[in-house]
């Protein structure tokens, strides 16, 4: 267990459902992340937020709304989405998003879009 | 930008023996951070090692060291004595070591480790 908490652990929805994905650490840090996980592709950052605000972005589609109410939580607001958005998506934390040291990634959603 | 390449999808290794899995790199950057990254079948993300790229020791952890060749951009991890719960995907990553970087790592694609009993 290493203090990040992702749910729903899978999640199957069609293209015009409305879902979010939800993360919470008890790390006390102050950085969270989303990355997608494709097969056969590496990691992609998705978003980065910093003391609840957001520092990047990283060219994902606006039907990926992300929210971050507190330094704790973090979601991932999913609508419309198409089949090719279908993967793994890892939250991550890490004390400073300026400091080295290690993220802490939860165990993942699943997600399929039929 | 920088690139992260792993060329062998899967590989295989005897229980008790040494593997190496292999990864190399693209950067004009001369300080940097390397890391190796298990996934196993939990799907959570462990750091494995680390390694400053100003640093010409080779880190080690444990039954995990490493083989950092700055010149060749070339970072591979050895698993000495495997044991079946090294079966995992490994992912090499890299990170700029710029002040003000946040951490923004860049992956590869990942390689699959079986462990034969």
């Amino acid at each position: 267990e290493t203090g990040v908490t992702q749910t729903p652990r899978h999640l199957v929805m069609g293209m015009t459902n409305k879902k979010s994905l939800k993360c919470e650490q008890h790390l006390g840090h102050n950085a969270m992340y989303w990355y997608k996980q494709s097969a056969k592709k590496p990691l992609e950052l998705m978003f980065v937020y910093n003391f609840k605000e957001q520092t990047e972005n990283n060219s994902v589609p606006s039907r990926f709304s992300p929210e971050c109410p507190n330094s704790s939580h973090l979601f991932l607001h999913l609508h419309t989405l198409q089949p090719e958005d279908s993967a793994l998506y890892l939250c991550a934390s890490s004390q400073d998003p300026r400091s080295i040291e290690k993220l802490f990634f939860g165990s993942g959603t699943q997600l399929s879009v039929l | 930008a920088q690139t992260v390449t792993q060329s062998q999808p899967e590989m295989s290794v005897q229980e008790a023996e040494t593997v190496t899995l292999s990864c190399t790199y693209d950067t004009s950057e001369s300080d940097y951070y390397l890391f190796w990254y298990k996934q196993p079948p939990s799907r959570q993300m462990i750091l494995v090692i680390r390694q400053e790229a100003y640093k010409q020791q080779n880190a080690t952890e444990n039954r995990f060291s490493v083989n950092f060749q700055k010149a060749a951009k070339s970072f591979s991890l050895k698993i000495s004595d495997s044991q079946l719960g090294d079966a995992a995907m490994y992912f090499c990553a890299y990170r700029s070591a710029k002040s003000g970087a946040n951490s923004k790592l860049t992956f590869g694609k990942g390689i699959t480790l079986s462990v034969r009993p």
